[in-house]
């Protein structure tokens, strides 16, 4: 089974912090994806990378910064966290789409992020 | 450009009632599209996926079926039962991206 990890379930922070959520996949998967999900605005992009060292802005990419430093590692930065980033994180993976077959995203638990 | 709409909830069903989640698409090309299901608490688990026009997919009782003509792919589930309660997300990918497009889930409820 594929497994999408992620550093912790729950963290509280203090307003102006640097956060650091850390996302770790077993399946030598090529490309990662970050989302926050809140209610009613659903699953929202926030950067993805398709290969180590590679990344790009998804459709909120404001206030976040990713690294991809390994293959199975994708870690997210908030760089000065603010209390309108308090939401719920996840972190996915998929295989190359390059790659014949089934082609699914695997989720992480996520991380249920509070500022304050 | 590429979007899904899916029903808003949240949807409330009494056990054994047979629900429908309505959702539809615009999309580039012919995408694949999937069903995500959440359970509280946790992470999204993959539920069913349809790869072309005419593919049924279905997993669990649950079934949805990829309309090219509607651009829809509706879930639906015969008799629910309380442990479905959770929330559905509708979601595609277009042909040759790496990008998926998700809609905005519609939360069940299931009362005994």
């Amino acid at each position: 089974d594929v497994k999408v990890t992620q550093s912790s379930r729950y963290l509280v922070k203090r307003t102006g912090e640097k956060v650091f959520l850390e996302c770790v996949q077993d399946m030598d998967h090529e490309n990662m994806f970050w989302y926050r999900q809140d209610p009613g605005l659903g699953l929202r992009l926030i950067y993805f990378s398709y290969d180590v060292k590679m990344k790009e802005k998804g459709d909120i990419p404001e206030g976040y910064s990713v690294s991809r430093e390994k293959k199975e590692r994708f870690s997210l930065i908030l760089e000065s966290a603010s209390t309108n980033q308090t939401s719920m994180y996840l972190c996915a993976s998929t295989q190359s789409r390059r790659l014949a077959g089934t082609y699914e995203q695997y989720f992480g638990p996520g991380t249920r992020l509070t500022v304050t | 450009g590429n979007s899904v709409t899916q029903m808003e909830g949240p949807v409330t069903l009494s056990e054994e009632a047979f629900l429908t989640i309505n959702c539809t698409y615009t999309a580039t090309g012919y995408p694949s599209l999937f069903w995500y299901v959440q359970y509280p608490g946790e992470g999204l688990q993959l539920l069913l996926k349809a790869t072309k026009a005419d593919d049924k997919g279905s997993n669990k009782g649950f079934e949805a079926t990829y309309r090219k003509e509607t651009t829809s792919f509706h879930l639906e589930k015969g008799s629910v039962q309380v442990s479905d309660s959770a929330v559905y997300f509708c979601a595609l990918i277009p042909p040759l991206f790496n990008k998926f497009y998700f809609g905005s889930g519609t939360k069940l409820n299931v009362k005994p």
